[in-house]
């Protein structure tokens, strides 16, 4: 069945550290591919897209992802985090077909630790 | 510029009642497209409406309707209130229809609790 994953629910890293985010898809064509974050009480917010070219992405607040076509993924980055950056972050996809619009991943929650 | 904008922000239905929602869309923004957020179900598309038209509608019974006017302002409805209907219905706008990979843009959400 066509889906997008996000296979870890919750991650928990230190103040400082990297981390990654992972997001996977399932669809016969490639997609174009979205990072959104959602603070609590709050909206999404775009964090980066991919839709062709480079597969690395360079996105705002540091993020960075990239699409790897033979594992159908789209991880999504960060060298140093930041308090802040806890939130929920959700992976997304557009679809060039007329039935199936925009798909999310069940989102991962970031916790940071000071 | 604005973002987009949605109103109510938060309210409480009971149940059986009917509900209406609204959403402004970015200024030039041709595209809005609704979202229900829930703990269980996580963010489910509603449907999108481009140029008046709806594109095309997610997997939600017909007590969920939507229509967009000539200004691309749009409104969802949810009639005959059920309490698994609590949730944040998120509206997004964005210049293209969902499939030309336009870039989409969030509200902040409604929050409806249905008692």
């Amino acid at each position: 069945a066509q889906s997008v994953t996000q296979p870890d629910i919750h991650i928990t890293v230190s103040e400082g550290a990297s981390l990654e985010l992972r997001c996977n898809y399932s669809y016969g064509a490639t997609p174009y591919l979205f990072w959104y974050v959602q603070s609590p009480g709050q909206g999404l917010q775009l964090l980066l897209k991919y839709f062709s070219g480079d597969t690395l992405v360079q996105g705002i607040k540091g993020f960075e992802a990239e699409f790897k076509r033979s594992q159908s993924s789209f991880n999504l980055r960060k060298p140093s985090v930041h308090w802040s950056d806890a939130a929920e972050y959700f992976c997304a996809v557009a679809l060039d077909n007329y039935g199936q619009n925009f798909v999310f991943g069940p989102g991962t929650r970031l916790s940071v630790l000071p | 510029k604005a973002g987009v904008t949605q109103t109510p922000r938060y309210l409480i239905k009971t149940r059986g009642q009917q509900v209406t929602l609204s959403c402004s869309p970015i200024s030039g923004h041709r595209s809005v497209s609704w979202y229900q957020q829930t703990p269980g179900q996580g963010l489910q598309f509603l449907f999108e409406y481009f140029s008046e038209t709806q594109r095309n509608k997610g997997n939600f019974p017909g007590r969920f309707s939507g229509r967009q006017f000539s200004n691309s302002r749009s409104e969802m409805n949810v009639s005959t209130l059920e309490l698994g209907d609590s949730a944040l219905y998120l509206c997004a706008s964005s210049l293209g229809p969902l499939s030309s990979g336009n870039t989409i843009y969030f509200g902040e959400g409604s929050w409806l609790t249905v008692v």
